[in-house]
């Protein structure tokens, strides 16, 4: 099957620093990818819809300017947290689908925890 | 906006014992997706049900779609220590953008 690579797995930062997390489609184009924030047990909340050569849109309560999003390409998304605090730790992770071959099975990178210190 | 609850949040069964989750949506899905994600690990997509009152059967687990595509259900029988994870459903909205929205996600723990 399709598969997602995110990068990295894990990362710790220091408050007020920027950290940048990678997904990309190994195997297929990706014209829309999806970036969910999870916290311990509990569900995936969408934050936004990565579009490939256009801007993002950003779920309900999510600040764009926070959270920033680049899909330069058809198999590369990249989420970018902003000067990062303890609040934001979270697990990040990516999905996306082979909409070309008409796959609405969603496939999801590993995901990276982030520790805000 | 919509809202996927799960219930129950945790399951504790001994191994050889069934197990279900059930998924309600408070507006009409177009479809709906199970998911499985292991401890640390990542969701792993299971199965997709489309129409009204779907019956669908992966080996020991079974899911149904309801005839009102407002819920659905995942039934395993005879858990083994393998089925340990959260299961998620995710449904998928008319006009939502392919938006998959999920679901508060059953904990399924399996003793010996």
């Amino acid at each position: 099957g399709a598969v997602v690579s995110q990068h990295p797995s894990w990362v710790i930062c220091k408050s007020g620093t920027s950290v940048k997390i990678e997904c990309r489609s190994l195997d297929f184009q990706a014209t829309t990818m999806f970036w969910y924030r999870q916290f311990p047990k509990q569900s995936l909340m969408l934050m936004a819809t990565s579009n490939e050569g256009s801007k993002a849109t950003y779920e309900q309560g999510v600040e764009k300017d926070k959270f920033l999003i680049n899909h330069a390409s058809l198999t590369l998304s990249t989420l970018t947290v902003t000067s990062a605090h303890p609040e934001d730790s979270s697990f990040y992770i990516c999905s996306a689908r082979d909409f070309v071959r008409g796959s609405t099975e969603a496939f999801f990178g590993q995901g990276t925890r982030l520790t805000v210190v | 906006g919509q809202q996927v609850m799960q219930i129950p949040q945790y399951q504790h069964v001994q191994e050889g014992e069934d197990f279900t989750t059930y998924c309600n949506s408070s507006t009409t899905l177009s479809n709906i997706q199970w998911y499985k994600q292991r401890p640390g690990g990542h969701p792993v997509f299971l199965i997709q049900l489309v129409k009204s009152g779907e019956v669908k059967k992966q080996k020991r687990l079974t899911f149904q779609f309801g005839e009102a595509k407002k819920n659905s259900s995942l039934h395993i029988t005879a858990t083994q220590t393998t089925d340990v994870g959260t299961y998620f459903c995710a449904g998928i909205y008319a006009g939502g953008g392919n938006k998959l929205t999920f679901g508060t996600g059953t904990q399924l723990k399996v003793e010996l």
